[in-house]
């Protein structure tokens, strides 16, 4: 079982949906959690930060953090065209310092 | 404030050709990584400095790639012969001193390699 599970897609919904994006993990040491956004040709730009468990808004953008069932999401509300891209969940445990990237889930909001 | 910055955008090589990619890190970011990024999956850890001194490099293939980041500022990474499993994006990040505000990296926008 890999650390981070995170579904390919690719996932397209219409514009002003609600997406839902999520990856799960195995290892219960995590405790810092991101989510990167990545537009064809261009490198990882960081969009949400949290740390422990909880909910973190930004936006239209909330990152949701279930430890006890090691699950962790993003949520985009009124999506839009531009936020096509490839949004990866990233990890990493208290006091280590490896960041494991999940494999990334492609969205396509559909004008 | 200037992102991190790598060249070269784009190289395409033939197998046993050398290759270098140059990274200018975020400036006062401490800590600086490359990464490598295959189709349809996420950044891997290649080697990681604090300062000048590599202190994670357990991932870095040592047989035909090396590392240096003189004056703990810039860096290179260097692929030589390249092979055609290669082909991959090179993504250099940096950050602050690890742990001084969280894991939250930066990336570069890459440096895309074709090996033909």
């Amino acid at each position: 079982q890999k650390e981070v599970e995170q579904d390919p897609g690719p996932l397209s919904v219409p514009e002003g949906a609600i997406v839902s994006l999520n990856c799960t993990y195995s290892n219960s040491a995590f405790q810092y959690f991101m989510w990167y956004r990545q537009y064809s040709r261009k490198g990882p730009e960081l969009l949400m930060y949290t740390y422990s468990s909880g909910n973190k808004e930004d936006g239209r953008f909330t990152a949701q953090v279930d430890k006890s069932s090691k699950y962790i999401s993003l949520f985009i509300r009124d999506s839009q065209p531009s936020d096509s891209a490839t949004y990866l969940c990233a990890m990493s445990a208290k006091g280590d310092d490896k960041i494991i990237f999940g494999k990334g889930t492609r969205l396509h909001i559909l004008p | 404030e200037a992102g991190v910055v790598q060249s070269p955008r784009y190289k395409i090589i033939e197998k046993k050709q050398p290759v270098a990619f140059w990274c200018n890190p975020i400036s006062g970011h401490n800590t600086l990584y490359w990464y490598r990024q295959n189709l349809g999956q996420g950044p891997e850890l290649l080697i990681r400095y604090e300062n000048e001194e590599a202190v994670d490099d357990s991932q870095l293939p040592k047989d035909r790639f090396s590392a240096e980041r003189l004056k703990g500022v810039d860096s290179t990474l260097k692929i030589q012969p390249a092979e055609l499993g290669d082909s991959a994006v090179y993504l250099c990040a940096s950050s602050h001193r690890w742990g001084t505000s969280g894991n939250t990296i930066y990336f570069g926008e890459g440096s895309w390699l074709t090996v033909v």
